[in-house]
């Protein structure tokens, strides 16, 4: 069965640094999605992808924040200047598989802790 | 704005009960609604999801949900708890189709613990 692939699973890193999470939709979605949960948390939109562009964005998805489909199969998120609080677990999500109804489909999740 | 409300945030059952984890969402145009799970250290899997057919739907590993649009409710049920089940499960909401950018609007989950 088709699924979303995301790397890291775990990434720690510095405050300051930037993060690069990387997925992998499942091929021939159409909408791309990054999602976080912090923990203890409910899971938070952050962006959703189509067409090349950003279709929606949250409060939380502010300038340090930017998201990229590379290739064609990739779809990443860029975290420039990572702070204590961006601590969460990141999930890639896609949709938009014709005839699929709305059903969203989420990777594994990529655990960012920034130290 | 639109918003999920999970009542109670741990719910506790022995193995073999019925387990019942209530959903209410906020809205006056008809939603999309889902219930997905998340075992320890894993992502969220869809267990099942209303788009305006039948009201009552059921989903994988014998759980079940019915829209009540009079009382704004998608309540997951499973009649007879398994060891298996103890998860997160979250409910969620669209209100556009994927292709208008239909982004999900999470509740704050709630735990379910089974006991033997």
């Amino acid at each position: 069965e088709p699924e979303v692939t995301q790397t890291p699973s775990h990434q720690v890193t510095q405050m300051g640094q930037e993060v690069i999470l990387r997925c992998v939709p499942i091929s021939n979605h159409l909408y791309f999605y990054w999602y976080r949960q912090i923990l203890g948390q409910k899971v938070e939109f952050l962006v959703s992808f189509y067409n090349n562009e950003i279709s929606e964005k949250s409060e939380i998805f502010d300038d340090q924040f930017s998201v990229e489909r590379p290739d064609g199969s990739n779809f990443t998120l860029k975290i420039r200047s990572t702070k204590l609080e961006d601590s969460a677990m990141y999930f890639c999500a896609s949709g938009g598989l014709s005839g699929s109804g709305n059903t969203i489909y989420f990777g594994e999740g990529s655990w960012l802790t920034v130290v | 704005a639109q918003s999920v409300t999970q009542l109670g945030s741990h719910v506790s059952v022995s193995e073999g009960a019925l387990v019942l984890l209530r959903c209410n969402y906020s809205s006056s145009v008809p939603p999309y609604l889902f219930w997905y799970v998340q075992y320890p250290n894993q992502g969220l899997q869809l267990l099942l999801k209303y788009t305006s057919a039948a009201t009552l739907v059921k989903g994988i590993n014998g759980f079940e949900a019915e829209f009540k649009k009079s009382e704004t409710s998608f309540h997951l049920t499973k009649p007879s708890a398994h060891m298996s089940d103890a998860a997160e499960y979250f409910c969620a909401v669209s209100y556009g189709e994927y292709n208008q950018g239909g982004k999900l609007i999470f509740g704050q989950g709630t735990e379910l613990s089974v006991k033997p």
